[in-house]
């Protein structure tokens, strides 16, 4: 693949569920994942870097994963709270370029 | 400490007319990045800077846009006879290393400015 692609667009989830969405993106000339929180009227916000094939890192209840050999990050959520909801943008260093995907807007039911 | 501002917040123009939309980075950070988003779509790479060059100025999405950055601080994007489909949220953001540099090249963004081209 040659873009960066986020699966699903939207999701929404009970608060308290667990859930987790997908990044996939170009392995070659790999050099770096990000992972950002975009709330509606606010600018992105850094969640996780990973440049390693197998990095995890986490952040209270968002932990996020990287294989780099089939090219895809997974980012989970633990007991989904309302203030989740946001858009999360995963993205690509790849050669001069910073290449994002679409974004999964995920929505919190309460 | 302060983070990266951009100016203006809105802007509001006549098709045609040329707009320059201005970025303050973090102080001390090498790069800095131009992003837009249009209305529906994700997250456009424009251009990015290490120091006060750009790498690559592929990413522009035509010859009507140019972006400079001055004294490895302050960045201005230009864009020239501005069209309709230029509407959009220009972002901007500043990390402490370049792409090309170890993981530490976490990204902070502005607030943005808002296009709009009637």
């Amino acid at each position: 693949i040659l873009n960066v692609e986020q699966s699903p667009q939207s999701l929404h989830v009970q608060e308290g569920d667990s859930t987790n969405f997908t990044c996939s993106f170009p392995s070659s000339n790999f050099y770096a994942l990000h992972w950002y929180r975009w709330e509606t009227a606010k600018s992105p916000e850094a969640l996780f870097v990973m440049t390693l094939n197998g990095d995890e890192k986490k952040k209270g209840r968002i932990s996020a994963t990287l294989n780099t050999k089939e090219g895809y990050s997974y980012l989970y959520i633990k007991g989904s709270q309302p203030e989740d909801s946001a858009t999360y943008l995963c993205a690509s260093n790849r050669d001069d370029k910073i290449i994002f995907g679409k974004g999964t807007r995920l929505h919190i039911l309460p | 400490g302060a983070g990266v501002s951009q100016s203006p917040s809105n802007k509001v123009t006549e098709k045609g007319k040329d707009v320059e939309l201005r970025c303050d980075p973090i102080s001390g950070h090498t790069a800095l990045y131009w992003y837009r988003q249009s209305l529906g779509q994700g997250l456009e790479f424009l251009i990015y800077f290490q120091g006060n060059s750009a790498p690559d100025k592929s990413g522009l999405p035509s010859d009507r846009f140019s972006a400079e950055r001055t004294g490895g601080s302050v960045s201005t994007l230009t864009i020239q006879r501005t069209q309709q489909e230029d509407s959009a949220v220009y972002l901007c953001a500043s990390s402490l290393f370049s792409l090309r540099e170890n993981d530490l090249d976490t990204q902070y963004f502005g607030p943005g400015t808002r296009l709009t081209v009637l």
